[in-house]
């Protein structure tokens, strides 16, 4: 099936240490993005990719790290640079950068830090 | 912050039509109005979008005013599986952000 895969579902770490969430889509698109959600709030963007070989930092960026090697995959750190890393993180990719081209949303990651 | 006001909650019969309002009074003419829904614990699901015409797909209508100062979003024959958090957003031609505010519960009753 076609879709942008995240893994894991559920991730503990102890605090301190670096985490990597990865993001992989198989649908031959060219932008990706990593948001992140806490509980009863909105998404807010962490990092953006419009290709590979580059990214943007969103609204939130200090103390997480991406890397675009490859157009399918994306994934984040989480580094313990982050102060409160528990959250619910999700991967999105889109067809291409620009307003008009939907945003499609994998299923998240729990990540758990005590 | 989020451009987009919207009722805190819904509530609807199943098999009726659902129509979630929002309101965006400062959105620009190059803004796209986006419509997105959360089922807890789940990734936002793409539902429509428009830019000045009233849109439809096998989900849903979107009737977006000619002004464009606000729209509605209509799930025509609600059921249960219906009942998320549903965001209205506003994207500007530039941004690659999707801005989500607090959004709509929806709750759709037997």
């Amino acid at each position: 099936d076609g879709g942008i895969t995240q893994s894991p579902k559920y991730l503990f770490r102890k605090e301190g240490q670096n985490v990597t969430l990865s993001c992989e889509q198989n649908l031959n698109h060219d932008a990706m993005y990593w948001y992140r959600q806490d509980p009863g709030q909105g998404l807010r963007l962490i990092y953006y990719s419009q290709i590979v070989n580059d990214f943007q930092k969103g609204d939130i960026a200090e103390g997480y790290s991406v890397s675009r090697e490859k157009k399918e995959s994306f994934p984040l750190t989480v580094t313990s640079a982050q102060k409160n890393p528990t959250a619910f993180y999700l991967c999105a990719s889109s067809i291409r950068a620009g307003a008009g081209n939907t945003i499609y949303f994998g299923e998240g990651s729990w990540l758990t830090v005590v | 912050d989020a451009k987009t006001t919207q009722p805190t909650s819904m509530d609807c019969a199943e098999g009726r039509a659902a129509n979630l309002p929002c309101n965006h009074s400062t959105i620009s003419g190059n803004e796209y109005v986006y419509w997105y829904r959360q089922i807890h614990s789940q990734g936002p699901q793409y539902i429509i979008h428009g830019l000045k015409n009233n849109e439809t797909n096998e989900m849903a209508s979107l009737i977006i005013t000619e002004d464009r100062k606000s729209s509605t979003l209509i799930l025509p024959h609600a059921t249960l599986r219906d009942t998320a958090v549903y965001y209205c957003i506003v994207r500007a031609g530039g941004s690659e952000k999707l801005v989500f505010g607090k959004g709509t519960k929806l709750t759709v009753n037997p």
